[in-house]
């Protein structure tokens, strides 16, 4: 079945450690988005790609990276966490279909102590 | 620039009653136009699309919104709630010049027994 996962789906770490939240999907869709959201609050796009070896940061301005080596797999890396990082991270994927409609996974709850 | 305007950031209504969520967008042409639902904990889910055609057009869940041009508006419809329908409701807009989507804030909607 077409899906997008999300790994892990809750994350707590401490201060200054590396972290990758991990993104695939099945859809066979070429685009893919991060978006961060607060408790409640909008989304906010942080990155996305529009193919392999694409990649682009987004409105808001984030400390973490992207790669995009393969089509279903777009992971998120944090080099050194922070506690201002606390937050819900959602990925997302878009095709070719009328209007590019986005997909979303599950999302990764993120504590960073 | 373009916004989106989701004016009620909550919205309270008794099990079985009507609902109407409103949406706002600034933009000089028709947009692609997106309703997205969100239960505590997850990701986004698509209810329903509008690119052309009919104003009113049908979604999951027993949503429907219709697209008022003259009013730049997409309100999202139910003509009866049920408990599960209480979740935050996001609309957004696609822009013919990219494929990223621009967000409202959403609107939570609590149901009162």
């Amino acid at each position: 079945e077409a899906d997008i996962y999300q790994t892990p789906r809750y994350l707590v770490i401490g201060t200054g450690k590396k972290i990758t939240l991990e993104c695939s999907q099945t859809m066979g869709h070429d685009k893919m988005y991060w978006y961060q959201q607060d408790p409640g609050m909008e989304l906010h796009l942080i990155h996305y790609s529009y193919g392999v070896n694409s990649t682009e940061k987004g409105d808001l301005s984030s400390e973490s990276t992207v790669s995009r080596i393969r089509t279903e797999h777009f992971p998120l890396t944090l080099e050194s966490a922070r506690p201002s990082h606390t937050s819900q991270y959602l990925c997302a994927s878009s095709g070719t279909g009328t209007g590019y409609e986005q997909y979303f996974g599950p999302g990764t709850r993120l504590t960073v102590t | 620039a373009q916004s989106v305007t989701q004016p009620d950031i909550h919205i309270t209504v008794s099990e079985g009653a009507s609902l109407e969520l409103r949406c706002n967008y600034s933009y000089g042409a028709t947009p692609y136009l997106f309703w997205y639902v969100q239960s505590p904990g997850q990701g986004l889910q698509l209810l329903l699309k509008y690119f052309s055609g009919d104003t009113l057009v049908q979604g999951i869940k027993g949503f429907e919104a219709e697209f008022k041009r003259s009013q730049s508006s997409f309100n999202l419809r139910k003509p009866s709630v049920h408990w599960s329908d209480a979740a935050e409701y996001f609309c957004a807009v696609r822009m013919d010049s990219n494929y990223q989507l621009i967000w409202g804030a959403g609107t939570k909607l609590i149901i009162k027994p």
